[in-house]
């Protein structure tokens, strides 16, 4: 266990609507990173959050949110919701600053129909 | 661009056999982290191994090492006495100090037969 925790596990939306997944980070980090993993695929960097304030993004549409609390949890949140959302999206908490390994959580399964 | 490319979709070994998985990278920075992770079924991200570019020697965990060729931005991971617990996706990824992003490769689905 990595203490990042991410919530829900499983999710089915319809397409075109919202979805917000959570994560709660590792205990002293402070940056929150979002990575989409498509069937087959490896992970692709989505954003990441440091001090409440958006610090880097991929190649993600704007419709692809986020939010970070004073306490380092995150959200992610998705408009308008498209088929090829469907994806794992996992969470992953680090310390800013320091290049070594983050820490991912177990992911949400999200299903867009 | 930063790119991590694993060119083997998917390979077999034999229980208590050794078996290497490829990864190349490219990167033009001086300052960055190499790992393998391992994805089981549950999911997890689980850290294999990590190597720091500026360190010559090959990263060993117990059962699993790497081959570092930081000219031919190369590093392959070599499990020795595969285990079955070993059969996982396993991804190759970078991570800069320009960025702290990571990049992924595309992974290796191992095969541990019995």
């Amino acid at each position: 266990e990595t203490g990042v925790t991410q919530s829900p596990t499983h999710l089915i939306k319809t397409r075109g609507q919202q979805v917000t997944l959570r994560c709660s980070s590792q205990s002293g980090h402070n940056t929150v990173s979002w990575y989409q993993q498509a069937l087959g695929q490896g992970p692709q960097f989505i954003f990441q959050y440091y001090r409440e304030e958006e610090n880097g993004r991929g190649n993600f549409p704007p419709r692809f949110s986020g939010l970070q609390f004073p306490n380092y949890s995150s959200e992610l949140n998705v408009n308008a919701l498209e088929l090829d959302d469907s994806a794992l999206y996992l969470c992953a908490s680090s310390l800013t600053g320091r290049l070594t390994e983050a820490f991912f959580g177990q992911g949400t399964r999200l299903t867009v129909v | 661009a930063q790119t991590v490319t694993q060119s083997q979709p998917e390979m077999s070994v034999q229980e208590a056999e050794t078996v290497t998985l490829s990864c190349t990278y490219d990167t033009s920075e001086s300052d960055y982290y190499l790992f393998w992770y391992k994805q089981p079924p549950s999911r997890q991200m689980i850290l294999v191994i990590r190597q720091e570019a500026y360190k010559q020697q090959n990263a060993t965990e117990n059962r699993f090492s790497v081959n570092f060729q930081k000219a031919a931005k190369s590093f392959s991971l070599k499990i020795s006495d595969s285990q079955l617990g070993d059969a996982a996706m396993y991804f190759c990824a970078s991570l800069t100090s320009g960025t702290y992003k990571y990049i992924f490769g595309t992974g290796t689905r191992l095969k541990v037969l019995a």
